[in-house]
C-alpha cells in the first residue's frame, strides 16, 4: 500500500509570515495525527483526527495553528503567523485499528 | 507526563555487538512502541508490545515489558552499520494516542 505523503518537503519562510503543510494519508485509515519534532526532541502531538472530527487538540496552539481534515481524507496544517520557534519538522502519521502508525516523511520548516 | 523517558541519550557501538536502550514511563499503558528515525526521514515503526505481553522479538529485534517497573527495553543483536539511527519508545496510555520520548541516539562504527 502507499505509505503517508506529505509536502513540501522543505520550507524556509520569514518569521510573521504564513505556511501551510498537506498530508495524504494511507486509504482507509481514519486516523489522522499531526506531530511536531523539534531538533533533538521526540514528536509531540498537535493533533488527531477520527475521519474528519478532531479528537485532540490540547496542545496546539490554537492562536496560530490550525488544522483541518477535507472529507475525512486529505489534511491541512497551517501556521499563521509563525515564530522563530515553530521550526521544526512536521510529522503526519496515520493507522487504522489495527496496528501502529504509518508516518509520513515529514516537512522541515525553518523560520529565520 | 505520559512521554517515555529513553536511556541512555547516546549508545556509539562496534559492528556486530549488541546494543540494549531503556525506556521509562510514569502512566500505566495499554501498549509500548518503538520506532526508529534515520537522520531527516520519518519514524518507521519496529514493534508494539500490547500490555499483557513480556516479551517480543522480530528478527534482530527483541523487546521486553515490565509493567510493574513501568519500563522496557529495545535490543538489536549483531548490530550493522545501517542500525545507526535514533530509537522512540511510545506509550500509549488510553488506547488511541502515543506520546513519544527524546529518544537514544545510536552510532554503530563499521
Amino acid at each position: 500500500e502507499a505509505g503517508v505523503a506529505q509536502s513540501p518537503r522543505y520550507k524556509i519562510i520569514e518569521k510573521r509570515q504564513s505556511v501551510a503543510f498537506w498530508c495524504n494519508p494511507i486509504s482507509g485509515h481514519a486516523t489522522l495525527y499531526w506531530y511536531q519534532q523539534i531538533l533533538g526532541q521526540g514528536p509531540k502531538l498537535l493533533i488527531q483526527f477520527q475521519n474528519n472530527g478532531v479528537v485532540d487538540d490540547s496542545q496546539l496552539p490554537k492562536d496560530r495553528f490550525s488544522a483541518e481534515r477535507l472529507k475525512g481524507v486529505d489534511s491541512t496544517l497551517k501556521i499563521q503567523p509563525a515564530k522563530l520557534e515553530d521550526s521544526a519538522v512536521y510529522l503526519c502519521a496515520s493507522s487504522s485499528e489495527t496496528y501502529g502508525y504509518t508516518f509520513g516523511s515529514g516537512t522541515r520548516l525553518t523560520v529565520v | 507526563s505520559q512521554q517515555g523517558e529513553e536511556d541512555p541519550q547516546a549508545l556509539s557501538i562496534q559492528e556486530g555487538e549488541n546494543a540494549t536502550m531503556n525506556c521509562s514511563y510514569k502512566t500505566s499503558i495499554n501498549n509500548l512502541q518503538w520506532y526508529r528515525q534515520n537522520s531527516g526521514r520519518g519514524l518507521v515503526h519496529l514493534i508494539l508490545i500490547r500490555s499483557n505481553e513480556r516479551e517480543k522479538h522480530s528478527g534482530r529485534l527483541r523487546v521486553t515489558l515490565d509493567t510493574s517497573k513501568k519500563s522496557s527495553s529495545l535490543l538489536i543483536t549483531a548490530s550493522r552499520a545501517a542500525d545507526t539511527a535514533s530509537y522512540f519508545c511510545a506509550t500509549d496510555p488510553t488506547g488511541n494516542q502515543f506520546y513519544f520520548g527524546t529518544g537514544t541516539s545510536l552510532t554503530v562504527i563499521p
